[in-house]
Formats: C-alpha cells, structure tokens, sequence
C-alpha cells in the first residue's frame, strides 16, 4: 500500500522552463510535506517543506503548493537550471503530539529530473 | 542545517562478514534516528528506529538478526549489517529530526559485499 505517491517519474525540461511534480497522499493525519533533493551517490538533502495550514510556501526558486482537501501537493521548480537535474522525492509524516518517534517519513518513488542547457 | 555523518562512506566486504556503519549528528542531539536501504533507481526504504536508551524498532520484513542497531549516545547510532551476502549490498542512509521536525539524512553509505 503506497500512501504517498509520486508523479512524473521523470521529468525533462528545458534551461529556463518550470518544473513541476505532484503528489498525492492517503493518510489525512500526515501533517509535514517535505521535498528532498538527492544526487546520485549523495543522501537526501531537505529542499523546501509545509504543513496543511498554509496553501503555499515559497522559497527562492522553489514553491509547494497545497491542496488539503484533495490531499495533494506540488513542487514547482521555477526558471530550471541544468544544476537542479538530481532525483525529488516528496514525503509526508505525523508529527503533532507524536513525539520523536513519529517523525518517520513515508516516501514518494521519486522524479528524476533532467534540466537540458 | 543540522549535520548528519555517515561513517564509512563505502565499503567493501566478503560475503559472510559484518560491517558496521556509523550514524552521527554533529550539532544536534538525536534521541531517534532512522536507517534507510536504497537500491538503484529507487526510493527510501525504512528498514528501522533507532531509540536512544531503548530496543530499536524494525519495519515489517526487515530481520532485526541480520541488521542490528545500537543508539549508544545522543548522537550516535550504528547499524551492523552481520553475515553479510551480495544482495545486502546497497546504499545505506541514515537521518535524524533536527529542531522544529525537518529531517537530516547522512551521506549514505554503499555497502558492496563479493
């Protein structure tokens, strides 16, 4: 049972367009979304994160957008450079009176996204 | 951000052997952190919760025999991989929950077993 899952893929846009990859969620008591950015033979590296009482959360380049009632949310990536061609993965946790134990994230299967010059 | 370490960053072993791997947050005290396996092309899997001071917690089908943790301090975690075969081979990630909820992950860890 995937309880977050992750669309496209794999992603190829040009130098300068916008990259977006959505993801939907099952389990409506997840309450953090981050986004992680992984090069290959790299860990993850936390890219941008929200929580459901903000519809959108801008960082830079890079925006979620969050759309609680149909569980889904989104990364855009604006103006792509080459440098952002890396594996995005989405995930989502219970974190409110969970302590930290609960902090486990459930994963998206990733996107592999390819920027061309 | 918060600084997680992974020690080592590769290694390489003959089937049958342990390997241990290292997890440390560098500025942060972790009472739980979390060890991850990685195949090629794929996506974080959850093997287990490491619990400072306690048992860890292992994730369905994951043998707590052949991956064993310790959360020895506050911020260090390991993960023996024991009697090790070729198909344990793979990248090994750890993290840890920084102040506030963000999750840290290591650097990974690509365990090669002939």
């Amino acid at each position: 049972q995937q309880q977050v899952k992750q669309s496209p893929q794999s992603l190829i846009v040009q130098k300068g367009g916008i990259s977006i990859i959505n993801c939907a969620y099952e389990n409506t008591a997840f309450d953090y979304f981050p986004w992680y950015q992984q090069f290959p033979g790299k860990g993850p590296a936390l890219l941008i994160a929200i929580r459901p009482d903000v519809s959108e959360k801008k960082e830079g380049r890079f925006t979620i957008s969050f759309n609680k009632s149909a569980k889904q949310f989104s990364l855009h990536i604006m103006d792509s450079q080459p440098g952002d061609s890396a594996t995005y993965f989405c995930a989502a946790s219970i974190e409110e009176g969970s302590g930290g134990s609960n902090y486990k994230l459930t994963f998206g299967k990733g996107t592999l996204l390819t920027v061309n010059p | 951000g918060a600084v997680v370490s992974q020690h080592p960053s590769r290694v390489i072993c003959k089937s049958g052997t342990s390997v241990k791997i290292e997890c440390r947050s560098l500025d942060f005290q972790a009472t739980t952190m979390f060890w991850y396996r990685q195949f090629p092309k794929q996506s974080l899997m959850l093997m287990a919760t490491s619990n400072e001071g306690s048992k860890a917690t292992y994730e369905q089908g994951v043998e707590k025999d052949k991956f064993l943790i310790n959360h020895a301090s506050l911020t260090l975690s390991t993960l023996t991989v024991t009697s090790a075969h070729p198909e344990d081979s793979s990248f090994y990630i750890c993290s840890a929950p920084g102040a506030g909820g963000p999750q840290y992950f290591g650097p990974g860890t690509r365990l090669t077993v002939l």
